[in-house]
């Protein structure tokens, strides 16, 4: 069974400072994405990393995919009180077809 | 363009009960799916389908069943509740299963008595 563990669960922190989200697994992926989630509401994707090694930026964020695709990292500069939500990883298996989803990262950024 | 639609918003079933929750998207996308998610367990396949007629199991299948008769809904059908399915239901639907955005619709929230 595949699985991707996210740390830390819940990172409370004041505005203007960075965090980092890590995501890993014992497992190569395909591809791995990083949604945001708001209370209420489906995920929304925020961006996907395909090659071992990748790093996309996306104005203050920063994704990282391990060069053997087993590990991912989001980095964000100068947090904001509008980056608040949950961020989850999310891997595609080498077969394709099924996404298996981190169990998450509640953020909380304080004005 | 209305995206993934959830009906209904919110559910509260008797144990044994059953009922279909249901889910649309007018993308012209060939893969839907069913997510549960759990507090501290993030989201966990269901069922998911390549297209119309083709479905399978994801994850966690058992006490749930599928079909996909057309392109735009997939319905999700709970046969006899149990309370470990109180959750929050998510579909997802995207172009592909690979290497592709999936877009989700807004919930379900399910409570089972």
């Amino acid at each position: 069974t595949q699985l991707l563990e996210q740390s830390p669960q819940f990172l409370s922190i004041q505005e203007g400072e960075n965090l980092t989200v890590y995501c890993n697994s014992s497992s190569v992926f395909s591809s791995l994405q990083w949604y945001r989630q708001e209370p209420g509401e489906g995920p929304v994707l925020l961006v996907t990393v395909v090659t071992g090694g990748e790093v996309k930026k996306l104005k203050r964020l920063t994704f990282q995919f391990g060069d053997a695709r087993k590990d991912s990292s989001l980095h964000i500069t100068a947090a904001q009180p509008g980056d608040t939500g949950l961020y989850l990883c999310a891997g595609l298996n080498t077969g394709g077809f099924k996404t298996i989803f981190g169990a998450g990262t509640r953020l909380f950024v304080k004005a | 363009n209305a995206g993934v639609t959830q009906t209904p918003k919110f559910q509260v079933l008797k144990t044994g009960q059953s009922m279909t929750l249901q889910c649309a998207q007018d993308m012209n996308h060939e893969y839907m799916s069913w997510y549960r998610q759990d507090p501290g367990m993030g989201l966990r396949l269901i069922h998911y389908s390549v297209g119309a007629g083709i479905t399978d199991q994801g994850e966690v299948p058992n006490g749930y069943n599928v079909s996909r008769s057309t392109t735009e809904d997939f319905p999700l059908r709970l046969l006899s509740a149990a309370p470990s399915q109180t959750s929050v239901y998510f579909c997802a639907s995207s172009y592909s299963a690979w290497v592709d955005t999936q877009y989700f619709g807004p919930g379900t929230r399910l409570t089972v008595l």
